[in-house]
C-alpha cells in the first residue's frame, strides 16, 4: 500500500500567521489517466472528516479561499495563509490514485 | 444535501460480530456513480478504509486486505442504507467506524461522512 507521511506531527501557529503541512508518497500519484489524486481532509475537535481539498488544489464547496493546496509527484503542500481559531484540528491527506486508498497520519495544528 | 446517518452498539464482546448501519439521505445507494464506504480510526492505526459496496449494473464489494476473512459490507435497497459487519472482533477493532460517500470510482475521497460510531471491545 501507499505510505503517506505528514510533517509537522503537530503544528503550532499565531493567529493571522501562515502554516504549512507536508505530504510525501512513498510512490508517485500520478495517475496512469495522467490526474494526481491526492485529497486534504479537516478534522476538527470531536467531529468527522471534511474534505477541504481535491486533485491536489481543488477545494471543495464552502471552503475558505485561505485555504490552498500544491505539489506533483510524491511532494505535497497544504497550506493555510492565515490561520484563524476555527481551523483548530487534525488535518490528513489520503490519496486516490492507488488501491487501496490510504491516508497520512494526520498533523494537529493548534493556536500558540 | 446528502446526510449519513450512522446507527449500532457501541459496545461488542470479543469473538462477536460488530454490526453498523448507514441510513442514507439525499442520494441512492443504487446510484450509478456512488460508492459507499466504511473507514475506521484509532490512535494506533490512524484513519482506515475497510471496504465498499456500489452498483454498476451489478453489485459489488472492495475489502481491505486486512480486514477480508471478517468483513461483509451489504446493501439494503429498500430502505436505502448499508450495512457493516466485522466477524470475530478482538480489542484491537476498537475504533470510531464512520460510512462515507465517494463520487465515481473513489479518486476524489470521501466527500460525505457519517457522524461516527464510537465502539469498545471489551468483555
Amino acid at each position: 500500500d501507499v505510505v503517506l507521511t505528514q510533517s509537522p506531527l503537530s503544528l503550532p501557529v499565531t493567529l493571522g500567521q501562515p502554516a504549512s503541512i507536508s505530504c510525501r508518497s512513498s510512490q508517485s500519484l500520478v495517475h496512469s489517466d495522467g490526474n494526481t489524486y491526492l485529497n486534504w481532509f479537516q478534522q476538527r475537535p470531536g467531529q468527522s472528516p471534511r474534505r477541504l481539498i481535491y486533485k491536489v488544489s481543488n477545494r471543495d464547496s464552502g471552503v475558505p479561499d485561505r485555504f490552498s493546496g500544491s505539489g506533483s509527484g510524491t511532494d505535497f503542500t497544504l497550506k493555510i495563509s492565515r490561520v484563524e481559531a476555527e481551523d483548530v484540528g487534525v488535518y490528513y491527506c489520503m490519496q486516490g490514485t492507488h488501491w487501496p486508498p490510504t491516508f497520512g497520519g494526520g498533523t494537529k495544528v493548534e493556536i500558540k | 444535501q446528502v446526510q449519513l446517518q450512522q446507527s449500532g452498539p457501541g459496545l461488542v464482546k470479543p469473538s462477536q460480530t460488530l454490526s453498523l448501519t448507514c441510513a442514507i439521505s439525499g442520494d441512492s445507494v443504487s446510484s450509478n456513480n456512488a460508492a459507499w464506504n466504511w473507514i475506521r480510526q484509532s490512535p494506533s492505526r490512524g484513519l482506515e478504509w475497510l471496504g465498499r459496496t456500489y452498483y454498476r449494473s451489478k453489485w459489488s464489494n472492495d475489502y481491505a486486505v486486512s480486514v477480508k476473512s471478517r468483513i461483509t459490507i451489504n446493501p439494503d435497497t429498500s430502505k436505502n442504507q448499508f450495512s457493516l459487519q466485522l466477524n470475530s472482533v478482538t480489542p484491537e477493532d476498537t475504533a470510531v467506524y464512520y460510512c462515507a460517500r465517494v463520487r465515481g470510482w473513489g479518486h476524489y475521497g470521501m466527500d460525505v461522512w457519517g457522524q461516527g460510531t464510537t465502539v469498545t471491545v471489551s468483555s
